[in-house]
């Protein structure tokens, strides 16, 4: 199975500042056609997982411009340029190429 | 807009079968990725069954032999994503999400989740 790593898996910031997880894969992630899949997710307590962004850098609708993904081949990064109250929980990145899909260990993003 | 709920959750017990339902609307199924995702307490994410929307369909090595994904797309404004778990064990205990996507990036939308527990 692809392993994919993040790193670090906890993560207190200050309101305001900017945050950044980052994701190892032990595979490359780029397919044949050139795209790459690497999702990332958010999880809030308590709720279902959403996802912020796919194939690496493109942001999903309604996801605000404070999260921004980037990477290739087999290293990525979330950014968030500053953390609102709203940003708690935990961030998954998961690797949609090769079967079994996998996610890593997940980042739990807390308040300081 | 699209939309997946998730029933058929509860207690069992080990060795014990259950299948969970997970209503999607909103999209074309048969145009879609369709998955089961599980996460066991305190634990994080496990896909562990898709079908694609040419019918195909994959399983994790930890469910192999035991669970079956299917669906039921009979229906042009609603279709249903079935999993059908055998020989249930309590490492199987965990919430189950049903996920989807349009596009090629395999998991975008996601249920609100039902529980199963595995226990005597």
């Amino acid at each position: 199975d692809t392993v994919v790593t993040q790193s670090p898996l906890s993560l207190p910031v200050t309101l305001g500042q900017p945050a950044s997880i980052s994701c190892r894969s032990s595979q490359s992630l780029v397919y044949s056609d050139g795209n790459t899949y690497l999702n990332w997710f958010q999880q809030r307590p308590g709720q279902s997982p959403r996802r912020l962004i796919y194939q690496v850098s493109n942001r999903d609708s309604g996801v605000p411009d404070r999260f921004s993904g980037s990477g290739s081949g087999t290293d990525f990064t979330l950014k968030i340029s500053r953390v609102e109250a709203e940003d708690v929980g935990l961030y998954y990145c998961m690797q949609a190429l090769n079967w079994p899909w996998t996610f890593g260990q997940g980042t739990r993003v807390e308040i300081k | 807009e699209v939309q997946l709920v998730e029933t058929g959750g509860g207690l069992i017990q080990p060795g014990g079968s259950l299948r969970l339902s997970c209503a999607a609307s909103g999209f074309t199924v048969s145009q879609s990725y369709m998955s089961w995702v599980r996460q066991a307490p305190g634990k994080g994410l496990e896909c562990i069954s898709f079908i694609s929307g040419d019918g195909r369909t994959f399983y994790a090595d930890s469910v192999k032999g035991r669970f079956t994904i299917s669906r039921d797309d009979s229906k042009s404004t609603k279709s249903t994503l079935f999993l059908q778990m055998n020989s249930l064990r309590a490492e199987d205990t965990a919430i189950y999400y049903c996920a989807a996507d349009t596009g090629d990036s395999k998991i975008r939308c996601w249920g609100q989740g039902t529980l199963v527990t595995v226990s005597s």
